[in-house]
């Protein structure tokens, strides 16, 4: 199946910083990849879809100032956390759907620790 | 946001015993995925589905895409200890993109 990586896997921050998470598709070009939060014990929240040379779509309640995504290229897209606080601790996890078919695949996720 | 109605919500089973977990919504879908996800990993694509009664296996596990595009069912045959973590359905409504999740499943499996 198709690969996706997503870095970094954990990452710790101050309060008020910023953080950026990528997400890479390694063997294929993905015009759409997805944004989802996960709390614990829960299932995926789709935060916002991320489409290849246009803005992202934002989930309703999700501050698009807060949660800054880029898709720049193919197979690659960030999002950034800014002036992060700790509620904004969590689980991110990016997917990309895969060309010419309806499955999208996932990368590992990145655990969110905001101090 | 919507999410899809998935049972059983958790599940303990004896090791070698066969599982059987089913999604359900209120509109239908045109394609149905079933993934796994492990503690602190993201989901893995375990079997995809496209079209109304499609039964699809992929080792010793089996799902079927409903007949009225409005449910799926997921069937684990003689579970082994790593079977153990949590199943997610997704379906992808007609005419969009996004996937709606379904609760999630989580699976202990007693050796």
């Amino acid at each position: 199946g198709a690969v996706v990586s997503q870095h970094p896997s954990r990452v710790i921050c101050k309060s008020g910083t910023s953080v950026k998470i990528e997400c890479r598709s390694l063997d294929f070009q993905a015009t759409t990849m997805f944004w989802y939060r996960q709390f614990p014990k829960q299932s995926l929240m789709l935060m916002a879809t991320s489409n290849e040379g246009s803005k992202a779509t934002y989930e309703q309640g999700v501050e698009k100032d807060k949660f800054l995504i880029n898709h720049a290229s193919l197979t690659l897209s960030t999002l950034t956390v800014t002036s992060a606080h700790p509620e904004d601790s969590s689980f991110y996890i990016c997917s990309a759907r895969s060309p010419g078919g309806n499955e999208a695949f996932f990368g590992q996720g990145t655990r969110l620790t905001v101090v | 946001g919507q999410q899809l109605n998935q049972s059983p919500q958790s599940m303990f089973i004896q090791e070698g015993e066969d599982v059987s977990m089913n999604c359900t919504s209120s509109s239908i879908f045109n394609t149905w995925l079933w993934y796994k996800q492990d503690p602190g990993e993201g989901p893995v694509l375990l079997i995809a589905l496209y079209k109304a009664g499609e039964l699809t296996s992929n080792g010793r596990l089996t799902a079927q895409f409903g007949i009225t595009r409005k449910d799926s069912f997921l069937n684990i045959s003689a579970s082994i200890p790593s079977d153990v973590g949590i199943y997610f359905c997704a379906g992808l409504p007609p005419g969009t993109y996004k996937y709606i999740f379904g609760t999630g499943t989580r699976l202990k499996v007693l050796a």
